[in-house]
């Protein structure tokens, strides 16, 4: 069956450290892939998307490589910061208006 | 970016009660979808909503317990009928545009059936 997994238990990391998130999927062949940030009470926001043909995308301080022999998108943030304390899901795109299918997302805690 | 408001942003119901939920969006755009987050989960899509047509319904989510309405490019309901604790959930309106189909989501509207 297809399945997207995200670490379900909470990173927890110190200010300044780079946070790594991963994202696993099976049964797909996603044309991209998304990571989004939800924060308690709001909706996703979305952050970056990588394509299929691409290996490393940035934005900032944001990372994201996908990798799809291994199935797997990995998602970092540098130079942590407290504000970066959030949820962060990853979503599977199988091109065109096709429905994005999301993980359940892992918790961030970025700490003083 | 998108603006996407939701109406009302939280409700407390009975439980045999329906609730309807607007979303508006602020541009024209085709597709609407219509998500639900249980509490410590994922997002998982009930339907996509397109203007002129009937809303084609996720596996698992009918029509009578989820009517959707799409009366023109920038507006959508969403009617939780019959509600019982389990439909207790955030409900997410959402849209999708840019060159890369970036989604767009509004800010949620909690509900809680007791």
């Amino acid at each position: 069956s297809q399945k997207i997994e995200q670490n379900s238990e909470a990173l927890n990391i110190q200010e300044g450290k780079t946070a790594t998130l991963t994202c696993n999927y099976t049964n797909y062949s996603p044309a991209y892939l998304q990571w989004y940030r939800q924060d308690p009470g709001r909706g996703p926001v979305f952050l970056l998307l990588i394509r299929e043909n691409e290996k490393e995308k940035r934005k900032e301080r944001l990372k994201v490589t996908f990798d799809t022999t291994l199935k797997q998108s990995l998602f970092h943030i540098t130079a942590s910061q407290p504000a970066d304390s959030a949820t962060y899901l990853c979503a599977l795109d199988t091109g065109g208006y096709n429905k994005l299918i999301f993980g359940a997302g892992t918790r961030l805690a970025v700490h003083p | 970016s998108a603006v996407i408001s939701q109406k009302p942003s939280r409700d407390i119901c009975q439980r045999g009660t329906s609730l309807t939920i607007q979303c508006q969006v602020d541009s024209q755009v085709t597709m609407m979808f219509w998500y639900r987050q249980q509490p410590g989960q994922s997002l998982t899509l009930i339907a996509t909503a397109n203007q002129g047509s009937e809303a084609t319904y996720e596996s698992g989510f009918v029509i009578d317990k989820f009517p959707i309405s799409r009366p023109n490019l920038t507006f959508s309901t969403l009617t939780v009928s019959n509600m019982s604790p389990e439909d207790s959930s955030i409900y997410l309106c959402s849209e999708r545009r840019g060159a890369w189909n970036e989604q767009f989501f509004g800010p949620g509207t909690r509900l809680t059936v007791l």
